[in-house]
């Protein structure tokens, strides 16, 4: 089985500054992983998804993220964060080549871009 | 396509009474997923089908929650009785098969009193 941490419910930051959200991941097989973003009000929305081939994976928006799998993570980052970034953040892993597919998704962190 | 497609919006029931949510996968979608969304518990799976078929119902809390999905375009979940526990937002969810994301609804918002 799988599952996700997000250690952080909650990362404050001003506007401009650089951000990471960190995840981590548990399973005995190989995994996919995704970062999904969800403004007030609204459903998810996928940011961006690591399948295979480069470790690092990006998104229009400028967020990155890097599958490091020593260290089992998926850290999300961005250099320059705007007050537009301000929503809830979720990582979420699927077994990859499982007969499943379902996603697993950690319990998210606010953003909370300040002026 | 429109996306995946909830029903309703929000929900204002008494305990007690029968709820009903409703879903519209994004068709070719194949594999479709009810998620419950509360401050306390995040993000749960609730169950999900693969091609019409239930796979895993593991997450669903207790006998008064049932789901459907009569066709491929078509998914229910039903709570009977509902209590004022269930209150949360349902998000439903379909995807293309594996090695895919995920693509969400706007979710219903249940308030039982």
């Amino acid at each position: 089985a799988q599952s996700v941490t997000q250690l952080d419910s909650q990362v404050p930051v001003f506007e401009e500054a650089p951000v990471e959200l960190r995840c981590n991941y548990s399973s005995s097989v190989s995994v996919y992983l995704f970062w999904y973003v969800q403004y007030p009000n609204q459903g998810l929305q996928l940011l961006l998804k690591y399948l295979s081939g480069s470790t690092l994976v990006e998104s229009i928006n400028g967020f990155e993220a890097e599958f490091n799998k020593s260290q089992t993570s998926f850290h999300l980052r961005k250099p320059s964060v705007h007050i537009s970034d301000t929503a809830e953040y979720f990582c979420a892993v699927s077994a990859n080549g499982g007969a499943t597919n379902k996603l697993i998704f950690g319990t998210g962190t606010l953003l909370a871009v300040q002026p | 396509d429109a996306g995946v497609i909830q029903s309703p919006r929000h929900e204002v029931t008494e305990m007690g009474q029968e709820v009903t949510l409703r879903c519209k996968p994004i068709s070719g979608h194949n594999s479709l997923f009810w998620y419950r969304q509360t401050m306390m518990r995040g993000l749960e799976l609730l169950i999900y089908f693969n091609n019409n078929v239930p796979i895993d119902d593991s997450g669903m809390p207790e006998d008064r929650f049932s789901a459907k999905m009569p066709n491929a375009s078509f998914s229910t979940l039903k709570i009977q009785p509902s209590e004022p526990r269930d209150s949360a937002v349902y998000f439903c969810a379909s995807n293309g098969g594996q090695n895919t994301e995920a693509f969400f609804g706007q979710g219903t918002r249940l308030t039982v009193v």
